[in-house]
Order: structure tokens, then C-alpha cells, then sequence
């Protein structure tokens, strides 16, 4: 399983945009790059998803470097709701969760 | 309609006992998964079903023990239980070679006193 480094902790003020940086220099050729998010009580819920290039979704955006030992994970304009554990996870046929990152919104 | 669902969502019982956790999903997934998340929040993968055959088991003790009575349910039995048991248990789903884009329940919370 590749390791994983994530800050512990980030914070933002709502509307602003959000990057939540992630290294992952042992990650194979073969694992894709997984993140959720685990809001406040509830289960882990899946954001997003890339391999090699940048992916776009209705929740986040992925941007992955083009050595693909690092990613970002981008909240265009955070709110109050997104304030969640962000998981960023390496790999092919296991999600292998990691401490994350405590995200913050501030109003 | 909830996609994932477990039940209880909460669970207090006394050190040496039995107890079952249930989980549906009604997404028609063909694999469902079993998460612990311990007192210092980290989540790790405990079994993987798939279409009713065990294909993760991560060194967990042999008083837990999953039954897949079909595709869409998967049931953690637990016994002779101890405190350090006391978690909360997620349960997931997810279809054909997506493996890692799963759907999570929203937990059962345990508590061994």
C-alpha cells in the first residue's frame, strides 16, 4: 500500500476556494488516486477519482502531479458543509484510509 | 431510500456477550465491506464480500464473523465480546472492477462496557 502525507489539519473561510495537498511518492503505476471525505457522524462518501490526468466533478476537482507522487484535491468555493475529514487514497482493489486532513470552514 | 443501511445505530452491551450487526444495500452492488473506525478515528478494512464469497479478511480475531446470505446483505456477528471491541462499524458496497468507489452505511456505534 502506498504511504500516504497529508497535512493534519487546513482551514478556509466559506466562498473561497480550498486545496487540500496530498504526497504519495511510493504510489505504482497501476493505483488510481482516491479521495472522500467523512462529514461529522456519518460514513466516508467518495468525492473523486483520477488515474493520470486532472478530473473534474460536481463536488471537487482532482489535479494530480505529472510524476503522480503528489495531488490536489480542489474545493472551488468551500461552505459550512464541506467542513469533513478529507481522505486522499492510493490504490486499485482496497481503500487503505489514512489520519487525512481536518478541513475547517469558517463563515 | 437509503443505499447503504445498518442496523442498530447504536449498541450497548456488556463484556461476554453475542451480538449482530446488520447491513443492506439495496444499490445492487456485488461487493460489501466491513470497516472499524477505533476511538483514535482510523478506519480499516476488517472483510470483503463478493457475490456472497469472502475475498478480504485483514487478520481480524475469530470472534467476528460475517455472513453474506445474498448479495445484498452482509451481517457481522460478533462474540464473547471485549471492550476493546467498542467502535464504530461502517459498512460499504461496490460494483464489478470499481472496487474503491464505495458506498458507506452510516455506522453502528458499539459500545462494550
Amino acid at each position: 500500500d502506498a504511504k500516504t502525507t497529508q497535512p493534519n489539519s487546513m482551514e478556509s473561510n466559506e466562498e473561497e476556494p480550498v486545496h487540500l495537498p496530498c504526497n504519495h511518492s511510493t504510489i505504482s503505476g497501476t493505483d488510481y488516486i482516491h479521495w472522500y471525505r467523512q462529514l461529522p457522524s456519518q460514513g466516508p462518501e467518495y468525492v473523486i477519482h483520477g488515474l493520470t490526468s486532472n478530473v473534474n466533478n460536481r463536488m471537487a476537482s482532482l489535479a494530480i502531479a505529472e510524476d503522480r507522487k503528489s495531488s490536489t484535491l480542489i474545493l472551488h468555493r468551500a461552505t459550512l458543509r464541506d467542513a469533513a475529514v478529507y481522505y486522499c487514497i492510493p490504490g486499485r482493489n482496497k481503500l487503505v484510509f489514512g489520519a487525512g486532513t481536518i478541513l475547517r470552514v469558517k463563515s | 431510500d437509503t443505499a447503504v443501511s445498518q442496523t442498530p445505530k447504536y449498541l450497548v452491551t456488556q463484556m461476554g456477550n453475542d451480538k449482530s450487526i446488520k447491513c443492506e444495500q439495496n444499490l445492487g452492488h456485488d461487493t460489501m465491506y466491513w470497516y472499524k473506525q477505533d476511538s483514535k478515528k482510523f478506519l480499516k478494512i476488517m472483510f470483503s464480500y463478493n457475490n456472497k464469497e469472502l475475498i478480504i479478511n485483514e487478520t481480524v480475531p475469530n470472534r467476528f464473523s460475517p455472513k453474506s446470505p445474498d448479495k445484498a446483505h452482509l451481517n457481522l456477528h460478533i462474540n464473547s465480546l471485549e471492550l476493546g471491541d467498542s467502535a464504530v462499524y461502517f459498512c460499504a458496497s461496490s460494483y464489478g472492477q470499481l472496487k474503491n468507489i464505495q458506498y458507506f452505511g452510516a455506522g453502528t456505534r458499539l459500545s462494550v462496557l
